[in-house]
């Protein structure tokens, strides 16, 4: 079963809006933590925001905010001002259980945000 | 302070070779990961070094191993490479909860 669902293949924003880009995930393990990256052309992953499934409150790292809603499993991440360096493809991942050393990350499939003017 | 820095960045081989990848994580990082990543999808985990060993693995085969030094850097060896083995490989490293950090990738051609 997919564990991190990414329903937007694509999405457009003009410039200085905000945009959502929604994650949904599935895990039977209370501790979790739900990340998402960005990922431009060059290939590299650019974590941009975490969220544990005990935090109190949602994520936050300045324009990039994680609207976390624990009972509909969704982590949806929000750009607000959007710029057009922030074209690149998305990704939301997963890691479960919080045990030492252990880092395995399950990622969705993406979501291509391209930014207009 | 280095980020995680993988070598090469491209590489092309012929099918039924062998190739290595290496990986220096970022400093204060003791554990790292790899991914492939196909054209197109999202990033698919291999396996997972800590302490010189291999913690944790995906469903990759035995085709696909590894090795962590006491510097805390890492090799990925792939024999007998196939075409569908063509891919971004990507290593991460982290300290702990708060994220992964990854490299620039290698981008591996089968030819």
């Amino acid at each position: 079963a997919q564990k991190i669902t990414q329903t937007q293949p694509g999405m457009f924003v003009q410039e200085k809006e905000a945009v959502t880009l929604d994650c949904t995930y599935d895990t039977s393990d209370p501790s979790y933590g739900l990340f998402w990256y960005k990922q431009p052309s060059s290939g590299e992953m650019i974590f941009l925001i975490y969220q544990g499934s005990y935090d109190q409150q949602n994520a936050t790292e300045g324009r990039y905010s994680l609207n976390f809603q624990k009972a509909r499993k969704s982590a949806n991440l929000v750009i607000s001002a959007s710029q057009l360096g922030d074209s690149a493809m998305y990704f939301c991942a997963m890691r479960e259980g919080f045990t030492g050393g252990g880092n395995k990350l399950t990622f969705g499939t993406g979501t291509q945000l391209k930014v207009e003017l | 302070d280095a980020g995680v820095t993988q070598s090469p960045t491209h590489l092309i081989k012929t099918r039924g070779q062998q190739v290595t990848l290496r990986c220096s994580p970022k400093s204060g990082h003791d554990t790292v990961s790899w991914y492939q990543q196909a054209l197109g999808q999202g990033p698919q985990f291999i396996f997972q070094y800590y302490e010189e060993e291999e913690r944790q693995r995906g469903n990759f085969p035995d085709r696909f191993s590894g090795h962590q030094f006491p510097n805390y850097s890492s090799e990925l060896n792939v024999n007998a490479l196939l075409l569908g083995d063509s891919a971004l490989y990507l290593c991460a490293s982290s300290p702990d909860r708060v994220g992964a950090f990854f490299g620039q990738g290698t981008r591996l051609t089968v030819v």
